[in-house]
């Protein structure tokens, strides 16, 4: 039973440059999050997907875009990067909503110079 | 929006001692509380979860406490051990998501 599956584990790019982050859950949930994580600040919401084919804003949405492509996957995309953007990724589901535990991926490292 | 307070951000203690983590959270509806503890470089993994219909819950070595009242809840580990070394994050819910506090580095001194 693999959970939370992110793809890839570590990227460079430079800036300008665009990615997509992939993420899947073979738990059959339906919520998804993205989230970043940052040195002293904890997590952070990008954005989440309460069911299949709804998406809404987190805290720090700037910069991203994302997909809930079917009720496995979640993608996040970074149309243009920046060194700001620099920071772990991490993708979570739950069940329902985040009244029920929320399952982490292993975290994709992201470096933008 | 929910704004969630996690103190403190460091704590070190020996082996065998207590660690107590306090978070407090600033909305009212929020009746979901988590904490997730993470070792370096894995993900961060869930220890115990409250909600606001019980005032407090045990898991062996560890418990949470929470006061809606006072908008406040804790995480207290007994007989701490050198695996219990991690970042712990306290969190609330808003809505349809999850709000973090920052953190707090918990070292057991051996």
């Amino acid at each position: 039973n693999a959970g939370v599956t992110q793809t890839p584990k570590f990227q460079v790019l430079k800036t300008g440059q665009s990615m997509t982050l992939q993420c899947a859950q073979d738990m059959n949930h339906n919520s998804m999050y993205w989230y970043r994580q940052d040195p002293g600040m904890g997590l952070r919401l990008i954005y989440y997907s309460a069911s299949e084919g709804t998406t809404d804003k987190g805290e720090v949405p700037n910069g991203y875009n994302v997909s809930r492509l079917n009720k496995r996957e979640f993608s996040l995309r970074l149309e243009s990067a920046a060194p700001s953007q620099t920071s772990v990724y991490f993708c979570a589901s739950s069940e329902v909503d985040p009244n029920q535990p929320q399952h982490f991926g292993d975290g994709t490292r992201l470096s933008i110079l | 929006g929910e704004n969630v307070e996690q103190h403190p951000s460091t704590l070190s203690v020996q082996e065998g001692d207590s660690a107590v983590i306090k978070c407090t959270y600033s909305d009212s509806a929020s009746n979901y509380f988590p904490w997730y503890k993470q070792e370096l470089g894995k993900r961060p993994q869930l220890i115990i979860d409250i909600r606001s219909n019980v005032g407090e819950k045990k898991d062996q070595r560890i418990a949470v406490t929470l006061n809606k009242t006072a908008k406040h809840f804790s995480l207290h580990i007994t007989e701490t051990q050198p695996e219990d070394s991690a970042v712990y994050f306290c969190a609330a819910n808003q809505q349809r998501a999850l709000t973090f506090g920052s953190g707090t580095r918990l070292q057991v001194q051996p």
